[in-house]
């Protein structure tokens, strides 16, 4: 019940392309879903999060869309650049703490 | 921008020998985190603390890993008796609260390769 399920694995993109990576998770207590990105050789950075009483939130280029009672999320990242090309992580935590559950990552590639 | 840092950022330790973490939490952050990351792979979770606590250790080996975070100085994390399993990436996280969407922070991690 503690996993965060993510996809694809790896997405190749062309520069301007809309990027889309998926999450499932189990736990219904999860109730705060951010995204991180990390880039070779560093520490993941938060994106963007959302909360489950909002079914979309944009920040910029990046849109999470949540779906609570299919229990997905996703993020789509529009106008996809090569300065994208990173690892992107889901994650999820729930109301009594804020220890998060990663998915395995997404590769993302952004060709020029 | 006085981030959650992390020291050695690498360090390589022979089989056998032990391998200490270090970091220190964002200013105001009362709450560490530590997260493993092996080559190729998500992010691990291996334990929660606060000051003087240990919250959640549910991710932790149970056997030759520890982690403190005392009153006073940064978070460690112990790793003694290396083997070359333990090779990865671990990375620190700080947050200022216990409620949940708290924003939590990385650090750019310690890179530990055991030879």
């Amino acid at each position: 019940q503690q996993q965060v399920k993510q996809s694809p694995q790896s997405l190749i993109v062309q520069k301007g392309g809309i990027s889309i990576i998926n999450c499932a998770y189990e736990n219904t207590a999860f109730d705060y879903f951010p995204w991180y990105q990390q880039f070779p050789g560093k520490g993941p950075a938060l994106l963007i999060a959302i909360r489950p009483d909002v079914s979309e939130k944009k920040e910029g280029r990046f849109t999470i869309s949540f779906n609570k009672s299919a229990k997905q999320f996703s993020l789509h990242i529009m106008d996809s650049q090569p300065g994208d090309s990173a690892t992107y992580f889901c994650a999820a935590s729930w109301a009594s703490g804020s220890r998060l559950t990663f998915g395995e990552g997404t590769q993302l590639t952004v060709n020029p | 921008n006085a981030g959650v840092m992390q020291n050695p950022r690498h360090l390589v330790r022979r089989r056998g020998q032990e391998a200490r973490l270090r970091c220190s939490p964002m200013k105001g952050h009362s709450h560490v985190y530590w997260y493993r990351q092996l080559p190729e792979e998500g992010l691990k979770f291996m334990v929660y603390l606060q000051k003087e606590n240990i919250i959640d250790e549910s991710g932790m080996p149970k056997e030759r890993f520890s982690a403190e975070f005392p009153k006073e100085g940064p978070s460690i994390l112990r790793i003694q008796q290396v083997v070359r399993g333990d090779s990865a990436a671990y990375f620190c996280a700080s947050s200022p609260g216990h409620s949940s969407g708290n924003t939590i922070y990385f650090g750019e991690g310690s890179w530990l390769t055991v030879v």
